[in-house]
C-alpha cells in the first residue's frame, strides 16, 4: 500500500540548533515530492518541489533533499519564526493524486 | 497577486443541512483541488478539476457530496444533508498547470462544524 510517513511528530529545538526533518514514501513511478509549511489556522504554504534523486533545493535556513526511498528536510541555524508544522506530499503513478504525510510539528524557542 | 480565496472562513450548521462552500482559486491557474483536513492530519484529496471538467472525484465520501466549476473558475463544493462526522476543515488549492504533478497553492480552508 503507498504510504507517506513523516518522522518525528514533533521536535523542539533551541534558536541556532539544527536538526533535519524526514519523509519517507513507499510508492510506485514517483512524479513530485513536494514540502508545505503550515502555521496554526491557515493553509499549507508552498516550499519546494524535488522531482528526482539527488536532487536538493535551498531557501533561507531550509535545504530540502530527495533520495529514491526519502527526502530530508534540513533546518540549519532555525529561528523562533521557523516554528510551524511541516508537511510533505507526493505525487505518483501509483496513486494518481498528492498523498501527504501527517506533518511534523517544529518549535523553535529563543 | 491575490492568493486562493475561500468562504466562508467558519459555517456552524445543523445536522441535516445542506451547506455550500465556495473557492476562487489564483487568477489564470486551470486546475483546482479540494482537500479536508482533520486537525493533526494533512490535507486528504476530495476532488479534482481541470478547467470546468471535473477530473478525478474519487476521494468523495460518499454520494451527500458533490462539487463543481462551471465556468472554469470558481468552485462550489457542496455537502447534503450534514451528518456530524462532517465536521471539518476543508480546504481548496489551485495549480497552474493541468495535471497533480503541478505545484499546488492553498486557501485558508472553511471550518465545517455540523452541531
Amino acid at each position: 500500500e503507498d504510504q507517506v510517513t513523516q518522522s518525528p511528530e514533533a521536535l523542539r529545538l533551541q534558536e541556532g540548533e539544527s536538526s533535519s526533518l524526514n519523509c519517507s514514501y513507499t510508492v510506485s513511478g514517483l512524479r513530485g515530492l513536494f514540502w508545505y509549511r503550515q502555521d496554526p489556522g491557515k493553509g499549507p504554504e508552498f516550499l519546494f518541489t524535488l522531482y528526482s534523486a539527488g536532487e536538493e533545493k535551498e531557501k533561507e535556513r531550509l535545504k530540502a533533499t530527495l533520495t529514491k526511498k526519502e527526502s530530508f528536510l534540513h533546518i540549519t541555524a532555525p529561528k523562533p519564526e521557523d516554528s510551524a508544522t511541516y508537511l510533505c506530499a507526493v505525487y505518483s503513478d501509483s496513486w494518481g493524486k498528492l498523498q501527504f504525510g501527517a506533518g511534523t510539528q517544529v518549535v523553535v524557542t529563543p | 497577486g491575490a492568493g486562493v480565496s475561500q468562504s466562508p472562513r467558519y459555517k456552524v450548521t445543523k445536522r441535516g443541512q445542506d451547506v455550500a462552500l465556495r473557492c476562487d482559486p489564483i487568477s489564470g491557474h486551470v486546475s483546482l483541488y479540494w482537500y479536508r483536513q482533520a486537525l493533526g492530519q494533512g490535507p486528504e484529496f476530495l476532488t479534482y478539476f481541470n478547467y470546468e471538467a471535473q477530473q478525478d472525484k474519487s476521494g468523495l465520501p460518499n454520494d451527500r457530496f458533490s462539487a463543481e466549476r462551471p465556468e472554469g473558475s470558481i468552485s462550489t463544493l457542496t455537502i447534503q444533508r450534514t451528518e456530524q462526522r462532517d465536521s471539518a476543515m476543508y480546504r481548496c488549492a489551485s495549480s497552474s498547470g493541468s495535471g497533480q504533478q503541478e505545484t499546488q497553492y492553498f486557501g485558508p480552508g472553511t471550518r465545517l462544524l455540523v452541531l
